[in-house]
């Protein structure tokens, strides 16, 4: 059965200090892998995927994500945190019969001033 | 480009009634997926419609739900009767190719509270 870990509940960082969000998974056969954001009182939003290619994928707001087979992750990462990017952060992987997303339990980021 | 849209935003109803949630996916999307968000826990898919079929409806927790899309446009999701833990947000999202690598696009979504 495919999965998706996010070991962390909560993240905190100082603003300008790199961040990263980590995410590790199971799957059988190639993993297509997603992160989400959700900000406060709004929907879901794409950040970027990795289908395949190049193992560091670079996606919206300054974010960008490396896909690790060796490890099975994808760790989401930002060099220069803002706290506009205070929200809560979910990894996911498309299950091989297209039609579900698997989604993390979310890891809720907080980005200090 | 208009995103998938949902509504209402928000609904409070009382245990036994009936809701219903409407979604209207990006236009020219044939994929629409409905997922849920319940007590803050993992978000949850519940079925998939490729246009107005439902290709895969094996997240829906029983028959006290019923999604349809008729004429493969917009898609509706009842709940009849409402229980308590039902509460929670409910998704929609959509996509324009049945293919694990095309981005779902998600909704608001609607935060449903049953009392």
């Amino acid at each position: 059965a495919q999965s998706v870990a996010q070991p962390e509940d909560q993240v905190n960082v100082a603003e300008g200090n790199p961040l990263t969000v980590k995410c590790t998974y199971s799957v059988s056969g190639n993993p297509y892998l997603f992160w989400y954001v959700q900000y406060p009182n709004r929907g879901l939003q794409f950040l970027l995927k990795y289908i395949t290619g190049d193992n560091l994928v670079k996606g919206s707001y300054g974010f960008e994500a490396e896909f690790n087979k060796s490890q099975t992750s994808f760790h989401l990462k930002k060099p220069s945190a803002l706290v506009s990017d205070s929200a809560l952060y979910f990894c996911a992987v498309r299950d091989f019969s297209a039609s579900k997303i698997i989604f993390g339990s979310g890891t809720r980021l907080s980005i200090r001033p | 480009e208009a995103g998938v849209t949902q509504f209402p935003s928000h609904s409070v109803i009382e245990k036994g009634q009936t809701v219903t949630l409407r979604c209207d996916p990006i236009s020219g999307h044939d994929n629409l997926y409905w997922y849920r968000r319940v007590m803050g826990k993992e978000i949850k898919f519940l079925l998939h419609f490729v246009k107005e079929s439902k290709q895969d409806e094996s997240g829906m927790p029983n028959n006290r739900f019923l999604a349809e899309r008729t004429g493969g446009t917009y898609s509706t999701l009842k709940v009849q009767p409402a229980e308590l833990e039902d509460s929670g947000v409910y998704f929609c999202a959509s996509s324009q190719r049945r293919d694990p690598t095309d981005t779902q696009y998600f909704g608001p979504g609607t935060r449903l509270t049953v009392l």
